[in-house]
């Protein structure tokens, strides 16, 4: 079954860059979303990009999708303390019920 | 208008114990879903309800898991006979039209 897979690091930046986060997956999909996580509790949608899209953006955020290469980007210009989170990408696949195959997370934190 | 919520935020069980979750979705949506996530790792599927569709329920983990939806409103989700296992946060999301699926606060479950 297909599964986003972020890249497994932590980022540590400092407030005002920018903060890059990487996800691929495994199989065909619909669409690909990205999710911001407070304290290991409720998502918070940020972004959704389909698959015939390739780039999107949403206020500081900037999304990439490859879908020859099967991976995603997710940008954060000008970070903020209060982007400290943990962001997860989830790709639905074509047909079926738009069940999310989530990533593990990638955590990062915005030092003021 | 308001979000998903989830009652309850904690629960704390002891080993063999049933417990129920709850889940209310956003007025109008007729997608239900019901996710997974253990300390530290992304979102695990569990079941989705469309409707007055048959559920998809190809994510459960084990017999011990059901779940119910009551029309196009509350669900629960039941798990029998808890497992030290089981011990996660258990989140639900509702959508209306199929892509963005918006998320509860979870609830944290912890079986000693």
């Amino acid at each position: 079954s297909q599964q986003g897979e972020e890249d497994p690091q932590a980022l540590s930046i400092q407030e005002g860059e920018n903060a890059t986060m990487n996800c691929s997956y495994k199989t065909s999909i619909n669409n690909l979303q990205w999710y911001r996580q407070n304290s290991g509790r409720g998502l918070v949608h940020l972004i959704l990009i389909r698959s015939n899209e390739r780039e999107k953006h949403s206020g500081r955020l900037r999304v990439t999708l490859d879908t020859s290469k099967k991976s995603s980007s997710l940008l954060i210009t000008a970070s903020r303390a209060a982007d400290t989170a943990s962001y997860f990408c989830a790709t639905a696949a074509p047909g079926g019920n738009n069940r999310l195959a989530f990533g593990k997370g990638n955590q990062v934190v915005v030092i003021p | 208008g308001a979000g998903v919520s989830q009652s309850p935020s904690n629960k704390v069980t002891e080993k063999g114990k049933d417990v129920e979750l709850r889940c209310d979705p956003i007025s109008g949506h007729t997608a239900l879903y019901w996710y997974r996530q253990r300390l530290g790792q992304g979102l695990e599927f569990l079941i989705y309800f469309q409707g007055n569709s048959a559920p998809d329920k190809s994510g459960l983990p084990s017999d011990r898991f059901s779940a119910e939806r009551t029309g196009e409103s509350v669900s629960t989700l039941t798990i029998q006979r808890t497992q030290q296992e089981d011990s996660a946060v258990y989140l639900c999301a509702s959508s209306l039209n199929g892509d963005t699926q918006y998320f509860g606060p979870g609830t944290r479950l912890t079986v000693l």
